[in-house]
């Protein structure tokens, strides 16, 4: 069956270090992943999406890669400030497929 | 832009009552609009996909009976949860697609709603 695992359920660092996250899949072949940030008691905010075909996408202080090869993407944010701190999420996408299918998500705490 | 609404934004309800949210676009029409359940501290579990004008298509496990979906009009889709149990009890969020750049299917979330049933 398909599965998802983000590295850690937790993760706390000190601010302004790189906060790397991971996304493992299994059973998948996406043709793209999402990162999505929440927030306690908010819904999900779409952050970036990365194709099969890229290796790396850049949005300000975040970076996406993505190797189909390993069947991983890293989410990493630079500079990391105490607002990074939330629950953020990926969800790869598979061709064809109509819905997406989250990680177990990664509790970000950037430590003043 | 992209907003999605959802109405309200935390209910209490009796044991055996029936519970209604709204999920609106404001901003953008939604062909297909997604309806996730998620427990605390845990990830998101898409319950169903509702697409607008036709029936909703619902997860392995769970009970079309018991979560009602309507999807009316390209802005709106309601969930209603029916007879409502202390285990329904949850945090409720709907997500919608932007009809107008499907090749992104990118979802955009609601601030979900909060349901507590006693």
């Amino acid at each position: 069956s398909q599965k998802i695992e983000q590295n850690s359920e937790a993760l706390n660092i000190q601010e302004g270090k790189t906060a790397t996250l991971t996304c493992n899949y299994t059973n998948y072949s996406p043709a793209y992943l999402q990162w999505y940030r929440q927030d306690p008691g908010r819904g999900p905010v779409f952050l970036l999406l990365i194709r099969e075909n890229e290796k790396e996408k850049r949005k300000e202080r975040l970076k996406v890669t993505f190797d189909t090869t390993l069947k991983q993407s890293l989410f990493h944010i630079t500079a990391s400030q105490p607002a990074d701190s939330a629950t953020y999420l990926c969800a790869p996408k598979s061709p064809g497929a109509n819905n997406l299918f989250f990680g177990t998500g990664t509790r970000l705490t950037v430590i003043p | 832009g992209a907003v999605v609404s959802q109405h309200p934004s935390r209910v209490i309800c009796k044991s055996g009552t029936s519970v209604k949210i709204e999920c609106r676009s404001l901003d953008f029409q939604a062909t297909t609009m997604f309806w996730y359940r998620q427990f605390p501290k845990k990830s998101l579990m898409l319950m169903a996909t509702s697409n607008e004008g036709s029936k909703a298509t619902y997860e392995q496990g769970v009970e079309k009976d018991k979560f009602l979906i309507n999807h009316a009009s390209l802005t709106l889709s309601t969930l209603t949860v029916t007879s409502a149990h202390p285990e329904d009890s949850s945090f409720y969020i709907c997500s919608a697609r932007d009809r107008a750049v499907p090749s992104t299917d990118t979802q955009y979330f609601g601030p979900g709603t909060r349901l507590t049933v006693l």
